[in-house]
């Protein structure tokens, strides 16, 4: 079936630095990749939909200067957080498939801002 | 690790009942949810059920937690045309999700 890999899992950075979250299709080419956001306590919250070779759309509210979405082929997205704050901590995870096929989500990450 | 588990498609006629059920691993879960995911669309929470209820209902959905067998359903009433989608179920246990294949409903006229 349909893998997404979603790497790293976890990561600690300190406030002011960068860290880049990658999400991978590794067995199917993903035209459309989510990336969603999870508050405590709260459900999936949508920040951006990342179509291939294209800008990503950012829902409102999400800043797309600091929160940087590439996706430059078919098995590959990057969410980039910049700059990161304490508030910024929380668990990040993608989605990638097609509107045919369907989508897979990926395991995750679990971003800590220090 | 957690495993979820859910049939990758289902077809039912307009106006049938549609039952999209999950199986899952970790009996820590604190809870487990249901989200649709529309053709080109983000996903959107439907329910979600607290792992000590069993049952909760809402307009025309039902959802069953049958937590020795570590089984969850959706019950949809009335299926619409509207309701053709693909539907998610998770599991969270503290702030991490696990989330299951995805089941696509197709609903015929």
């Amino acid at each position: 079936g349909a893998v997404v890999s979603q790497h790293p899992s976890r990561v600690i950075c300190k406030s002011g630095t960068s860290v880049k979250i990658e999400c991978r299709s590794l067995d199917f080419q993903a035209t459309t990749m989510f990336w969603y956001r999870q508050f405590p306590k709260k459900s999936l919250m949508l920040m951006a939909t990342s179509n291939e070779g294209s800008k990503a759309t950012y829902e409102q509210g999400v800043e797309k200067d600091k929160f940087l979405i590439n996706h430059a082929s078919l098995t590959l997205s990057t969410l980039t957080v910049t700059s990161a704050h304490p508030e910024d901590s929380s668990f990040y995870i993608c989605s990638a498939g097609t509107p045919n096929q369907g989508y897979t989500f990926g395991s995750g990450t679990r971003l800590t801002v220090v | 690790g957690e495993d979820v588990e859910q049939s990758l498609f289902l077809s039912v006629r307009e106006g049938d009942s549609s039952v999209i059920n999950c199986t899952y691993t970790d009996s820590s879960s604190t809870y487990l949810y249901w989200y649709k995911q529309e053709p080109g669309a983000g996903l959107q929470l439907l329910t979600y059920i607290f792992s000590n209820m069993d049952m909760k209902q809402d307009q025309r959905l039902t959802v069953l937690l049958n937590k020795k067998d570590k089984h969850l359903s959706l019950r949809i009433a009335d299926t619409q045309t509207g309701d053709s989608a693909i539907y998610f179920c998770a599991e969270g246990y503290g702030q991490n999700f696990v989330f299951g294949p995805g089941t696509r409903l197709s609903v015929l006229p």
